[in-house]
């Protein structure tokens, strides 16, 4: 079975500009969570949702937003992006919210 | 609110030799424990997990860990590394309220192992 995907793998913006991020869960996975990791730091929470509805949010501004389709499968945008944004962002999925998380191989931004 | 320790941040291991690898938390509320490996340009394994029951829990590639919640620690050993175990390990925890299960990590620990 297919493991949680994620696309772009890399991907190079400029300041200021938007970026959207696209994750698939595991096939039968109703949850998705979001999370960025810094280099050199542990991953920090998002966003979580479970059957398309925000089941919470992680301290991070309003430039960032979310939101999950009908088949799962969620997307994480990011506008007027700065330069600490640029980090690895890991999508991980679940059954349901009280299940272990399967992490995807991440997407990473550079800002420049 | 909860938070993860990992009290060193790099860990250099002679291959063969044991490794203990120390995380703890703080929570006000009951919690779920995890331990994740991460591998060089990928993303996250889940190694073991504790949710409740037995404090010794054993999980994949020969890891285990004890839950200690008066010291409220989660330390990962395993009795004999190999070059193979050579990644970046994360202790996390989630408050086990249901609604809401995101995860909080430590800043990670580096193993290196030494051939």
């Amino acid at each position: 079975d297919a493991g949680v995907t994620q696309s772009p793998t890399h991907l190079i913006k400029t300041r200021g500009q938007q970026v959207t991020l696209r994750c698939s869960p595991i096939s039968g996975h109703k949850s998705v969570s979001w999370y960025q990791q810094v280099l050199g730091q542990g991953p920090q929470f998002i966003f979580q949702y479970y059957e398309k509805e925000e089941r919470g949010r992680g301290n991070f501004p309003d430039r960032f937003s979310a939101r999950q389709f009908p088949n799962y499968s969620s997307e994480l945008n990011v506008n007027a992006l700065l330069l600490g944004d640029s980090a690895l962002y890991l999508c991980a999925s679940s059954f349901r919210l009280a299940d272990e998380q399967y992490f995807g191989p991440g997407t990473r931004l550079t800002v420049t | 609110a909860q938070s993860v320790t990992q009290l060193d941040s790099q860990v250099p291991v002679f291959e063969e030799a044991p490794v203990e690898l120390r995380c703890n938390y703080s929570s006000s509320v009951s919690v779920y424990l995890f331990w994740y490996v991460q591998y060089p340009n990928q993303g996250l394994q889940l190694l073991l997990k504790y949710l409740s029951g037995s404090t010794l829990v054993k999980g994949i590639n020969g890891f285990e860990a004890e839950f200690n919640k008066s010291q409220t620690s989660f330390h990962l050993r395993k009795p004999s590394v190999h070059i193979s175990d050579t990644a970046e390990y994360f202790c996390a925890v989630s408050e086990s309220n249901f609604g809401n299960e995101k995860l909080t990590f430590g800043t990670g620990t580096r193993l290196t192992i030494i051939p």
